[in-house]
């Protein structure tokens, strides 16, 4: 079992619809970091989070460190929110532990 | 203010030869950490450096070396390439080490090893 898991792995919307994407791990964390990749492989960091929740716009991130769970919220989506998300954790061993990521396709 | 800076970002070789990559940090970062990305493994860790030493290594062979200037510049180096070496490894720089630091990540270098 992976130290950490995403889901979904492959998620379609509609342009406007709400979208969440999970993260749960099981390792001991000092921050978690949500991070988006485009086509082409740049990747931007959305959120670092060690506890609570943050909002950037129409991105939400929560995080529920007794259920060692992180939810990505995106309000109102749009065709370029198309994107991998990716959850990373960095725990004890002071390393950044990746998700597979979430592939999101946002329909005009 | 520029952001973080790789080069070459698309480089072709031979299995057996050897790759150093560079990765320019943002301006006042002093960490830097490096990243490979396959299909198969996803997103690894390779190594994190601060001031010139390296503070993690990730689980690599030790045909993966790397190192950082006193400007924060940092290379890494594969020596003896293999097949499976073909990926695209990412860099990011942080103000300062550790993972509760916001980390900006490189556009990358795509190897491909023929």
């Amino acid at each position: 079992k992976n130290e950490v898991e995403q889901s979904p792995q492959n998620l379609t919307a509609q342009e406007g619809e709400f979208i969440t994407i999970n993260c749960s791990y099981s390792v001991g964390i000092s921050a978690l970091h949500w991070l988006q990749q485009h086509p082409g492989g740049g990747i931007v960091s959305l959120f670092m989070l060690s506890s609570g929740k943050k909002k950037h716009g129409r991105l939400i991130a929560t995080i529920n460190i007794q259920e060692k769970h992180s939810s990505l919220h995106i309000t109102a989506s749009h065709p370029r929110d198309s994107a991998v998300y990716i959850c990373a954790v960095g725990g004890a061993t002071n390393k950044l532990i990746f998700g597979t990521g979430t592939l999101l396709a946002v329909q005009p | 203010k520029a952001g973080v800076t790789q080069t070459p970002r698309y480089l072709i070789k031979t299995r057996g030869q050897q790759v150093t990559l560079s990765c320019s940090p943002i301006s006042g970062h002093r960490s830097v950490s490096w990243y490979q990305q396959t299909p198969g493994q996803g997103l690894q860790f390779l190594f994190e450096y601060f001031s010139e030493t390296q503070r993690n290594k990730g689980n690599f062979p030790g045909r993966f070396s790397g190192r950082q200037f006193s400007n924060s510049r940092s290379e890494m180096n594969v020596s003896t390439l293999e097949l499976g070496d073909s990926a695209l490894y990412l860099c990011a720089s942080s103000l300062q080490p550790g993972l509760v630091n916001e980390q900006f990540f490189g556009p990358g270098t795509r190897l491909t090893v023929l």
